[in-house]
This record gives C-alpha cells, structure tokens and sequence, in this order.
C-alpha cells in the first residue's frame, strides 16, 4: 500500500534560520504529493502541491520539488519567521482514484 | 468566500450519549470527507462520499455514522461516544477527479466527559 514518511519532530527554529522537513513516499505510479500546514486549533490547509516528477510547488516562500528518483517532497523555507510556527503534513494522493495517505506531521515553532 | 464550515467548533457530550457533528460546504464539491485526528497526529479518515456513494473505512468503528442529505451538508453521528471518541473531527472536500486537493473545516473538537 501507500506510505508517507516525514521526518519526526518537534523541530526548533531562530527566526530567519532555515528549514528543511524530509519526505518520503512509496506508492504505484504517479500519484500527486503535498504539504498542508496546520495552525493551532485549525484545519488542515494547502501550502503547496506537486502533480508530475521534477515540478516545484511554492507558496509564502515555501517550497518542494517532486524526485521520482529518490521517492521525495522535502519542503523548505530559506528563512523562517514566528509566524510559520504550525504543524506540516506531507500528503499523497494516488494517481488512480482512491483515499490520501498523510504522513505523521512535523511540528514546527520558530523562535524570536 | 467559498468554504468548508464546522459546527460547532467545540462540542461537549457525555459518555454514551449521542452526539452529531455537521459539516456545510460552498464549493460544490462532489467529494466529502470526515476525519478524525488526535494530538496533532495524521487525520484518520472515518468515510468519504463520493457524491451519494458512500465509503466506510475497513476499521471505522460501528459506532460511527454519517448521513449526506445532499451536496452541501454531511453529518457524522457518534451514536454512544467513549472517552477515546474525544477528538478533533475534520471535514475536507474535494473535486471528482483523482489526485485533487482536499479542502478543510476547521474542525470540531470533541470532549467527552
């Protein structure tokens, strides 16, 4: 079946610093790969996707390239602020139709 | 704006009592799902209607419910909630096609006493 890997956290950030959260996937085919965040005591909300090998998705400075090659989405900031602080999930969605899978998230706080 | 929206964003309910959480959408979405997420862990996803198809999850428990009276509404019904009941539940939707976007309530957070 289809997996999600993410890095574990908590990971602790000084504004402006930079941040890398790894993720892996396994799955058939070409499925679709995304980052959702997730602010305290909200839903779950797109921050970028990716539909096809070597697309770059990019949104408030985040970004994330689709390697078929190493099975990853790893999502970065070149300089985070107080405001990022959330929880990120890294998310597959089958290229055929069928169900999402989420990976465990990684919560982020960034410092002042 | 178009949007997914929860109510109530908090809900309180003693243990063995029924208790129905609702979930309205003006995206015209085909696609409708609940999920159940605790302490910032993976949302669980319960069941998913594909218009008036309706999917349950191989280990959704019995005591979970859902009715979709039409496009717009979803509910889910929690017929004798246990203390491991207490949650956030999330309501996304999406469009028919595979590998679309899923979009997200707020959630309803509940406590069971």
């Amino acid at each position: 079946g289809n997996s999600v890997t993410q890095m574990e956290g908590p990971v602790t950030l000084s504004e402006e610093a930079f941040l890398t959260i790894n993720c892996t996937y396994t799955a058939t085919g070409y499925p679709s790969l995304f980052w959702y965040v997730q602010y305290p005591g909200e839903g779950l909300q797109l921050l970028l996707k990716a539909t096809k090998a070597d697309d770059k998705g990019s949104n408030k400075g985040f970004e994330a390239t689709y390697r078929k090659e190493t099975t990853s989405f790893h999502l970065e900031k070149g300089s985070v602020q107080v405001s990022d602080s959330a929880v990120y999930f890294c998310a597959l969605s089958p290229q055929s139709r069928g169900k999402s899978t989420f990976g465990d998230g990684t919560t982020l706080t960034v410092k002042p | 704006d178009a949007m997914v929206i929860q109510n109530p964003r908090y809900q309180v309910t003693q243990f063995g009592k029924p208790v129905t959480l609702s979930c309205s959408q003006t995206l015209n979405h085909n696609v409708m799902y609940w999920y159940q997420q605790k302490s910032s862990q993976a949302p669980k996803l319960l069941f998913h209607y594909y218009d008036k198809d309706f999917n349950n999850e191989a280990d959704t428990p019995d005591n979970f419910q859902s009715r979709r009276p039409n496009t717009s509404f979803c509910f889910l019904d929690i017929r004798s909630p246990g203390l491991g009941d207490a949650a956030m539940y999330l309501c996304a939707t999406s469009g028919l096609a595979s590998q679309e976007t899923q979009y997200f309530g707020p959630g309803t957070r509940l406590l069971v006493l």
